[in-house]
């Protein structure tokens, strides 16, 4: 399985724009991009999943470049209800091994 | 739908004490998976099952067994406890099949073991 690369921390204040950078220079012509959120005390929560170029939902956009080495998810306009631990996974849907790897995240804190 | 739910919420054991953590899903989702989760960590992942009666290890599965009798149910049993089995537990299930890799995590069970 890929593995994955993000920085271990950000901070940003509320109402700016946040972009998280994951790095996956193993990943397999199968594997597909997801990001995870988690909030203390949680078990994680899905926000988006992508194979390439770029994916928007009403929570975050991922995008994708051509060589798919990396990620980027990007927050709109965050809130300090943002601040929380988010992981980038790579993993083959297509593939019955279904095996999810997390890494160590990012610590997301947003500041008013 | 009750969606994961994971029982018990926490738990207190000595050195050498056996126990299972249960979870069910009724979402009737081909996939579960077990999680640890150390303090200020990210999760390991222990053990998985891609449908009844088939499991397979992840991570870091030593110390662990796993079972799957029904879709709905995949019991992690700790065989003898020891300190550094002190985590959190987290259960997580999703469908196989389709286009999402998202998988609908339990509350989690806080374990410690003395």
């Amino acid at each position: 399985l890929a593995k994955t690369t993000q920085p271990i921390s950000m901070d940003s204040y509320e109402g700016q724009e946040v972009n998280i950078t994951c790095s996956h220079n193993n990943i397999a012509t199968n594997d597909y991009i997801t990001w995870y959120q988690q909030f203390p005390s949680q078990g994680p929560r899905f926000i988006i999943q992508g194979y390439k170029t770029k994916v928007t939902n009403e929570v975050a956009s991922l995008f994708i470049p051509a060589d798919r080495k990396s990620s980027t998810l990007s927050l709109p306009r965050v809130s300090l209800s943002d601040t929380a631990v988010y992981y980038c996974l790579v993993g083959g849907l297509s593939s019955n091994t279904g095996k999810l790897i997390f890494g160590q995240g990012t610590t997301l804190q947003v500041k008013p | 739908n009750a969606g994961v739910t994971q029982t018990p919420k926490f738990q207190v054991l000595k050195t050498g004490q056996s126990m299972t953590l249960q979870c069910a899903q009724d979402m009737n989702h081909e996939y579960m998976s077990w999680y640890r989760q150390d303090p200020g960590m990210g999760l390991r992942l222990i053990h998985y099952s891609v449908g009844a009666g088939i499991t397979d290890q992840g991570e870091v599965p030593n110390g662990y067994n796993v079972s799957r009798s029904t879709t709905e149910d995949f019991p992690l049993r700790l065989l003898s406890a020891a300190p550094s089995q002190t985590s959190v537990y987290f259960c997580a299930s999703r469908i196989l099949a389709g286009m999402a890799n998202e998988q609908f995590f339990g509350p989690g069970t806080r374990l410690t073991v003395l």
